[in-house]
């Protein structure tokens, strides 16, 4: 089936510094990727997505860029915050479902 | 801002039991899901319903597991008889159409098969 792999298991950076999470997919017809948070013992709540007929969306501190050609798609967040801390999860739309990454725990450290 | 209800956040039960899992979407919202999560891992879709049909499941939607959204009411999953590997968190999520829509995701159920 189709998969979608989310390469930090953990990123751990320093606060104000920037986090990269990168995220491939592989079903050549996927056009919708959104990101969630979760933070601890919560739900998952939705941050960004981007579609595919767009290749960079920004909404404040956070930036998604999309390669098509790559099959890659990434999550940037500028200039980090204690709150920023949580697991994010990638997903592509496929087939009527999400197909989910495997999460990134994002630490941040003073 | 609208939300996903689940009823109940917590639910004990014994091995071979049934148990019923509530989910009261958002109102205008046509589409429905179940996610399972096991110990803060990874996401994994189970079902997805629409207009009253499952739409897509996973080969984690076992036998015993069913789904059903009568007359309007709540959004349920049911599992009958438990196993022990039940055991995890259960989301429930609705959307308004079933593509490039991001899903609203409840609170989730702690199910614990004893």
């Amino acid at each position: 089936g189709e998969k979608v792999e989310q390469h930090e298991s953990t990123l751990s950076v320093r606060e104000g510094d920037s986090a990269v999470i990168n995220c491939t997919y592989t079903d050549t017809a996927s056009s919708y990727f959104p990101w969630y948070k979760q933070e601890a013992g919560k739900s998952l709540h939705f941050v960004i997505d981007i579609r595919s007929n767009v290749d960079r969306k920004q909404s404040q501190r956070l930036i998604v860029l999309l390669d098509k050609k790559a099959k890659r798609f990434s999550l940037h967040i500028t200039a980090t915050q204690p709150e920023d801390s949580a697991i994010y999860f990638c997903a592509a739309h496929s087939n009527y479902q999400l197909i989910w990454g495997s999460g990134t725990k994002l630490i941040i450290k003073p | 801002g609208p939300k996903v209800l689940q009823i109940p956040s917590h639910q004990i039960i014994d091995m071979g039991q049934m148990v019923t899992l509530n989910c009261d979407p958002v109102s205008n919202h046509l589409y429905f899901y179940w996610y399972k999560q096991i110990l803060g891992q990874q996401m994994e879709f189970l079902v997805n319903f629409y207009n009253g049909k499952v739409m897509e499941k996973s080969k984690l939607f076992k036998d015993q597991f069913s789904v059903e959204r009568p007359d309007g009411s709540y959004f349920t999953l049911k599992i009958q008889p438990t196993a022990l590997e039940d055991s995890a968190v259960y989301f429930c999520a609705s959307s308004p159409g079933g593509n490039n829509q991001a899903p609203l995701f409840g609170e989730g159920t702690r199910l614990s098969v004893l």
